[in-house]
């Protein structure tokens, strides 16, 4: 079946520490997103990507780091320069035009100890 | 910028309808998405608007207008499953075109 798939579901840090959160997708999606979501807030976009090998910056970047080096894989990497990493991280993807209807993934939680 | 708003909760009781408001502001609109979500699990589509109209799917149905910034999910018959958070998104042409920008979501609660 195809799908998102995002690991680990959930996920303990130290502060200081970087961690890398997963996603694979198996729809042949041009393109795909990292969003953020906190409890009262919207789902807020972190990074974005149409096709390989390029990325674009969301709303709330900084502290992020993300690669496309291919069309299934977009990996996101928390770093220690993130002030307030403890969040439920959801990876997307798209065809990318027309309706742009995103699937997500199941989410990844992240808190930070 | 876009600023998208929906109440933060409601409660329903099982068998009725309920309609979930949002409204925007946004410069270069370009469709209107409804997702639902359950707690901690991932977002589903629900509809999408990108003209004036209704749209209905089965129980769901969505309504928008464009001049009005204004648009409604409607649930008929309500279950007990559709206790979950509505997300209303807009899409806007500017800043690549395919990014979207959701709202804070309204937690329905549907009760016996």
């Amino acid at each position: 079946d195809g799908g998102i798939t995002q690991s680990p579901k959930y996920l303990f840090r130290k502060e200081g520490q970087n961690v890398t959160l997963s996603c694979e997708q198996n729809l042949n999606h041009d393109a795909m997103y990292w969003y953020r979501q906190d409890p009262g807030q919207g789902l807020r976009l972190i990074y974005y990507s149409q096709i390989v090998n390029d990325f674009q910056k969301g709303d709330i970047a900084e502290g992020y780091s993300v690669s496309r080096e291919k069309k299934e894989s977009f990996p996101l990497t928390v770093t220690s320069a993130q002030k307030n990493p403890t969040a439920f991280y959801l990876c997307a993807s798209s065809m990318g035009d027309g309706a742009n209807v995103l699937t997500f993934g199941a989410g990844s939680r992240l808190t930070v100890l | 910028g876009q600023n998208i708003d929906q109440p933060t909760e409601m409660t329903a009781t099982e068998g009725a309808i309920v309609q979930i408001n949002c409204t925007y502001q946004t410069s270069g609109f370009n469709g209107l998405f409804w997702y639902q979500q359950h707690a901690g699990e991932a977002p589903t589509f629900l509809s999408y608007n990108v003209l004036d109209g209704l749209e209905e799917k089965g129980r769901f149905s969505s309504f928008l207008s464009r001049s009005k910034g204004y648009s409604y999910l409607l649930l008929k018959e309500l279950q007990m499953k559709d206790s979950a958070s509505y997300l209303c998104a807009v899409r806007d042409r500017g800043g690549g075109g395919n990014k979207l920008t959701f709202g804070t979501g309204t937690q329905l609660k549907v009760e016996l």
